[in-house]
This record gives C-alpha cells, structure tokens and sequence, in this order.
C-alpha cells in the first residue's frame, strides 16, 4: 500500500543543535515534495519545494535533501532555536494521483533553551 | 497572516445538519484547494477549484460540495453530518492552476459534531 512515514515519536532537542527530520514513501513516484510548518490550531505554513532532480536545497537555516531511490526526504533546521517548536509536515505530488498534494502526518519537533 | 480568510472559526453542530464553510484567497489568488484534517486521517486534499472551475478531486465524499465564485471566493458545504465528520478544515489558495505552486493556507474552521 502506499504511504508517507514521519517520524511518529517527538524529536527533542537542545537550543543550537541541527535537528533532522525524516520523511520515507512507499509506492509513490513523487514528481515534488514540499515541507510544511504548521503550529497547533494554526494552517501549514510553506517551507521549501524539491523538485525529483535536485539532491538537496537550502533556504536560509533550512537545508532539504530528496533521495528518489531510497524514496526519502531529509529536512534540516541547523542552528535551531525554541521558535522552531512546531509540527513539519511531509508532502507528496504523486505522479499517480494527478499531481494532488499527499501529506505525511508529521513530526513534532521540540527546542529546548 | 497568509492572506487567506476563513469563516466561521468554530462551528458546532449536530449530526444530521448541514452547514457552509465559506474562504476568501488571498488577492490575484486564483485557485483554492479544500483539505480536512483530523487526528486520525491528517491531512487530506478535498478538493481544487481554479477560476471558478473544478480542477481537481480528492478523498471528498459525496455528501461534501464545493464551488467557487466569480469573484473567487469559495464554499465548501457539508450535509447529513457525522461524528466522524469533525474536524479542521483549512482553505488554500494559490496564484495559478499548478498545486506546485506555493499553497498559503488559511486559519482553519474547526467543526464539531455533537
């Protein structure tokens, strides 16, 4: 069957630190993927595209690597601070869903001072 | 402030009933895209309106509807309500008709269903 895997469990850690946070699919050829904030009771907030050709992409302290053959997705917050506390969605354009976005269900993310 | 709007905030009904979702995209925005999302199923794409037509559909069930205006803004109506149907609905919208586009996403109306 087909799915997006998030880490399930919330990821901690200290103020300063790079956090990685993973995103696996099966039986999905995703053409994109994004990555999405989103803060409890608050919409998602757009993060930064990938495209299946680009290997990684950076965006200030935001760095996301897309690795089509192993079907997975890392996003990175280096330098990360209490602000980045937040919900990070995963999400697909699955070339078989007609380019609809799929979303994972995300990982909770905790910084702590 | 994505510049999207969405009303009400909260909505509280019961089973049965039917109700009316209603989102404004940001300005020059010219498709809108419905998701749901609840602790169960996540996030899921409903539906996608571009320039008052149907562009494209997801997991939405028949008894849930959408249209979009000439003036851009959208409905998403829900009937015959369930418990199952609770849950946040966000609104997005974005300048064209690709979902690659940068999606903005609006505050959410949270409905329960008693």
């Amino acid at each position: 069957s087909q799915k997006i895997e998030q880490n399930s469990e919330a990821l901690n850690i200290q103020e300063g630190k790079t956090a990685t946070l993973t995103c696996n699919y099966t039986n999905y050829s995703p053409a994109y993927l994004q990555w999405y904030r989103q803060d409890p009771g608050r919409g998602p907030v757009f993060l930064l595209l990938i495209r299946e050709n680009e290997k990684e992409k950076r965006k200030e302290r935001l760095k996301v690597t897309f690795d089509t053959t192993l079907k997975q997705s890392l996003f990175h917050i280096t330098a990360s601070q209490p602000a980045d506390s937040a919900t990070y969605l995963c999400a697909l354009f699955p070339l078989e869903y007609g380019n609809k976005l799929v979303f994972g269900a995300g990982t909770i993310l905790r910084v702590k001072s | 402030d994505s510049g999207v709007t969405q009303t009400p905030k909260h909505l509280i009904t019961a089973t049965g009933q039917r109700v009316t979702l209603r989102c404004s995209p940001r300005s020059g925005d010219l498709s809108v895209y419905w998701y749901q999302q609840s602790l169960d199923q996540g996030l899921q794409f409903l539906i996608q309106y571009y320039n008052g037509e149907e562009r494209a559909k997801g997991n939405i069930l028949e008894r849930f509807s959408a249209q979009q205006f000439p003036d851009l803004h959208s409905e998403l109506n829900l009937s015959s309500l369930e418990l199952g149907d609770s849950a946040l609905y966000f609104c997005a919208s974005s300048a064209s008709g690709s979902p690659f586009n940068e999606q903005f996403f609006g505050p959410g109306t949270r409905l329960t269903v008693l």
